[in-house]
């Protein structure tokens, strides 16, 4: 049971430039999340998905996009990359709501945009 | 969802309980409080959470007051490995709703030797 696998660990990218990370989880939760976290800051939601085929927009989407087109995996599109994208994303996941044992988080993608 | 206060940072010696205070005073009658740490660089990692009743898990214990305007997230037994960031976040969950999480700057608690 690997829980939530991000891909890839660490990416540079040159402005303009687009990338694709990918979340995927293999607890059969019904809700996954896309989350950025910049030095000294808690986590911003970015994008969050409550079942395959759906996805909506949290508190800071601009410059990315989603895809669910699985239940079990969620992509995350940075379509012209920006420095301003520099952060750690976090993808999460969970049974409809927190359910009993909240949200299981990834161990996170290093994103540098130059 | 209703805001959330903590301190910025507290210590801790290593063996004595960890009582991490939470303000949470506009909570309304179906949000749960829930507890999340972050170790340095890694995903936060779920604690434990509760609507009105202490909750005791494996990892710490909850302890809310009546009014439910407050807080305490208690490590028994703090070890050097417990040092990380604590988030208390106020939201409701389960039925139709997603849970989203809105994670404000916690609590860094530091356990000394």
């Amino acid at each position: 049971n690997a829980g939530v696998t991000q891909t890839p660990k660490f990416r540079v990218l040159k402005t303009g430039q687009s990338m694709t990370l990918l979340c995927a989880q293999d607890m059969n939760h019904e809700y996954m999340y896309w989350y950025r976290q910049d030095p000294g800051m808690g986590l911003r939601l970015i994008h969050y998905s409550v079942g395959e085929g759906t996805t909506a927009k949290g508190e800071v989407p601009d410059g990315y996009n989603v895809s669910r087109l699985k239940k079990q995996n969620f992509l995350l599109g940075l379509e012209s990359a920006a420095p301003s994208q520099t952060s750690v994303y976090f993808c999460a996941s969970s049974y409809r709501g927190q359910g009993v044992y909240g949200y299981t988080f990834g161990s996170g993608t290093r994103l540098t945009v130059v | 969802d209703a805001k959330t206060t903590q301190p910025t940072s507290m210590d801790c010696a290593e063996g004595r309980a960890a009582n991490l205070p939470c303000n949470h005073s506009t909570i309304s009658g179906n949000e749960y409080v829930y507890w999340y740490r972050q170790i340095h660089s890694q995903g936060p990692q779920y604690i434990i959470h509760g609507l009105k009743n202490n909750e005791t898990n494996e990892m710490a214990s909850l302890i809310i007051t009546e009014d439910r305007k407050s807080s305490t997230l208690i490590l028994p037994h703090a070890t050097l490995r417990d040092t990380a960031v604590y988030y208390c976040i106020v939201s409701e969950a389960g039925g139709t709703s997603y849970g989203k999480l809105t994670f404000g700057q916690g609590t860094i608690l530091t356990v000394h030797p």
